[in-house]
């Protein structure tokens, strides 16, 4: 069984320019989120899909982040334009259930670098 | 704000010694997850511990859960070069869809 896939593995781009993050899920699993890690912190929630349903995006920091997940299947997360603030790695994970029940599988993030 | 600490921020050991870390965590919780982040890589599920379970165990990995302190601990027991990575711990509330994620220990293992 395939795991949680992520591309690109790593992205530099120049500030003010437009990245898109994909996260594939493993296939079956409704529940979709995406975290992210800056600058060595804390790895914090950003948003959840179940389905194509956007259930929370509270962790979004702001308006440049758009985040979609087109047939309830793979989910991009495009940042635009993107400041310095934003380098980190973004990761995505899914799971079958609600994480109170059981566990969540992650992919092996994107690094982005923007300067 | 984040509900898992995990205590030390670093630690670096010899080959072949027990690593112990810490987490603590604010409220209560439906179960506690420990992950590993090698350089590079993804995070990887080690131990999902519930909160009526006070300790598990997978290979070289052992995890106790005192929810009364609140606290948990993942001890690696004979530690590897391989086990060189960022432990993060999180926590799950009961029919909860997000994890909170402390800010990890780095565990540096020396050969």
């Amino acid at each position: 069984e395939a795991g949680v896939t992520q591309f690109p593995s790593h992205s530099v781009i120049e500030k003010g320019q437009t990245v898109t993050l994909r996260c594939d899920p493993i296939s079956g699993h409704d529940n979709l989120y995406w975290y992210r890690r800056v600058m060595g912190k804390e790895i914090k929630f950003l948003l959840h899909f179940v389905k194509e349903s956007k259930q929370d995006e509270s962790g979004m920091p702001n308006n440049r982040f758009l985040a979609e997940r087109t047939g309830g299947t793979y989910s991009t997360l495009k940042v635009q334009p993107a400041e310095l603030e934003d380098s980190g790695v973004y990761f995505c994970a899914s799971s079958s259930m609600l994480v109170g029940g059981v566990e969540a599988f992650f992919g092996q993030g994107t690094r982005l670098t923007v300067v | 704000s984040q509900q898992g600490e995990e205590d030390p921020q670093a630690l670096s050991i010899q080959e072949g010694e027990n690593a112990t870390m810490n987490c603590s965590y604010k409220t209560s919780i439906n179960n506690l997850q420990w992950y590993r982040q090698n350089s590079g890589r993804g995070l990887v599920h080690l131990i999902l511990i519930r909160s009526n379970e006070r300790e598990k165990h997978s290979g070289r990995l052992r995890v106790t859960l005192d929810t009364s302190k609140k606290s948990s601990s993942l001890l690696i027991t004979a530690s590897r070069a391989a086990d060189t990575a960022s432990y993060f711990c999180a926590t799950a509330l009961a029919n909860d869809y997000k994890l909170s994620f402390g800010a990890g220990t780095t565990v540096t293992v020396r050969a």
